[in-house]
Formats: C-alpha cells, sequence, structure tokens
C-alpha cells in the first residue's frame, strides 16, 4: 500500500534551519511530484511548493522562494524540505503529499505530518 | 495571492445535505477544471474526497459529491453522518502552475 512516512518533531531557533522528510514506499517514487503544504495551529492549508522526483525540477510559492529548498534522493525514495532563516510565523505541521497526476496540484495521499516549532 | 473562499461553517442534522461553497477566480477555479476537496479530522492529515471538480477516489462513499459553475465549485454531502463533522477544504490548480488552498469550512452535524 501506499504509505508516505515523515521524520519527527523539530524544535528550533529562530534564524536556524530545518530540513523534513518524506520517505515514500508502495508505488514507483519517479511517477508522482511529491508537494509540501503546511498548517499553522488552527488555521488553514498552505502550499509551498513541489519536487518532480524524476527530473528534480521543483517550484515553490513566491512567499517561500529563496528560503526553501525541495529535494529527492531516488535511491531511498525520499523527499526532503528544507525551509531556511525560521521565524516563529514558520510554527506550524508540515506534510507531505503525492499528486495524482503529473503536474496536476491534487493529492491522493499525504504524510502524517511533522510539527515544526521554532522558538527562542 | 488570496486563498479560495469558502464559508467558516456550515451545519446539518443527520440524514440532511449540506453544500459548501468555494469561490475563486477566472485564474483558478474558473479556469480549470482541477477543484479537489479535503476533509480533515483534528489531529489528523487531510484526505482526498473529490478531485477533477467531480470524480471520487475509489472507495469513497457517494454520499460525497463535487460540482462547479464559473469561479465557484461545490461539495455536496448527502444523508449526514456524525462522522461527515469535520473541516473541509477545497484547493485549485492556478495559472501560475501553483496550488491555492480554500479558507476552511468546518461542518458540524447538529
Amino acid at each position: 500500500q501506499v504509505q508516505l512516512v515523515q521524520s519527527g518533531a523539530e524544535v528550533k531557533k529562530p534564524g536556524a534551519s530545518v530540513t523534513v522528510s518524506c520517505k515514500t514506499s508502495g508505488y514507483s517514487f519517479t511517477s508522482h511530484d511529491i508537494n509540501w503544504v503546511r498548517q499553522a495551529s488552527g488555521q488553514g492549508l498552505e502550499w509551498m511548493g513541489w519536487v518532480n522526483p524524476d527530473t528534480g525540477d521543483a517550484g515553490q510559492a513566491q512567499k517561500f522562494q529563496g528560503r526553501v529548498t525541495m529535494t529527492r534522493d531516488t535511491s531511498i525514495s525520499t523527499a526532503f524540505m528544507e525551509l531556511r532563516s525560521l521565524r516563529a510565523e514558520d510554527t506550524a505541521v508540515y506534510y507531505c503529499a503525492r499528486n495524482t497526476r503529473g503536474g496536476i496540484s491534487e493529492y491522493d495521499y499525504w504524510g502524517q505530518g511533522t510539527l515544526v516549532t521554532v522558538s527562542s | 495571492q488570496s486563498a479560495l473562499t469558502q464559508p467558516a461553517s456550515v451545519s446539518g442534522s443527520p440524514g440532511q445535505t449540506i453544500t459548501i461553497s468555494c469561490t475563486g477566480t477566472s485564474s483558478d477555479v474558473g479556469g480549470y477544471n482541477y477543484v479537489s476537496w479535503y476533509q480533515q479530522h483534528p489531529g489528523k492529515a487531510p484526505k482526498l474526497m473529490i478531485y477533477d471538480v467531480s470524480h471520487r477516489p475509489s472507495g469513497l462513499s457517494s454520499r460525497f459529491s463535487g460540482s462547479k459553475s464559473g469561479r465557484t465549485a461545490s461539495l455536496t454531502i448527502s444523508g449526514l453522518q456524525a462522522e461527515d463533522e469535520a473541516d473541509y477544504y477545497c484547493s485549485s490548480f492556478t495559472s501560475s502552475t501553483t496550488c491555492i488552498f480554500g479558507t476552511g469550512t468546518t461542518v458540524t452535524v447538529l
């Protein structure tokens, strides 16, 4: 069965960086983009960007450009999201999600979420 | 780019039918048939309920249906059940080849 398993919770200080991983199984890793979505406590979903596991191409929401990097390692079927220059407003649950098919922003499988807390 | 507009809350009694709207622009909802809907229970990851405006993933209850007219998409839940109580989010592909989510709607079963 398709599974996306994310790394554990992180606590970071303002200005630091965090990397969240998303290990996939149960399907061909290179056949579906991995997207990243975050959700602050009590707030809605916010799309951050995507990575194409086959080509390594990536794109981000304008809000995060220059501060986020999305990569993948095909040898371990895992996608990564690095967010830099963290601030308190980045405290949120971060989800990875698989899109249903190429380039379309519809997500059929999600990771369990990773809580990132930014606090001094 | 602002979030798609959804009502903050919708409620209904068991067995009733409710509809959640999702309004965007010609650059997202109105321009593409790539609108999806997600159900999210507290502390859980979102779950895909509808994709491509009106398609249900395999195995999903037929009580959930989707539609679109112009810049507004809708999710209808018929035969409302206690387990349907959750937050619901719409999302759309955009002309910038990005994704935009709705503001979210809390469904309460009375």
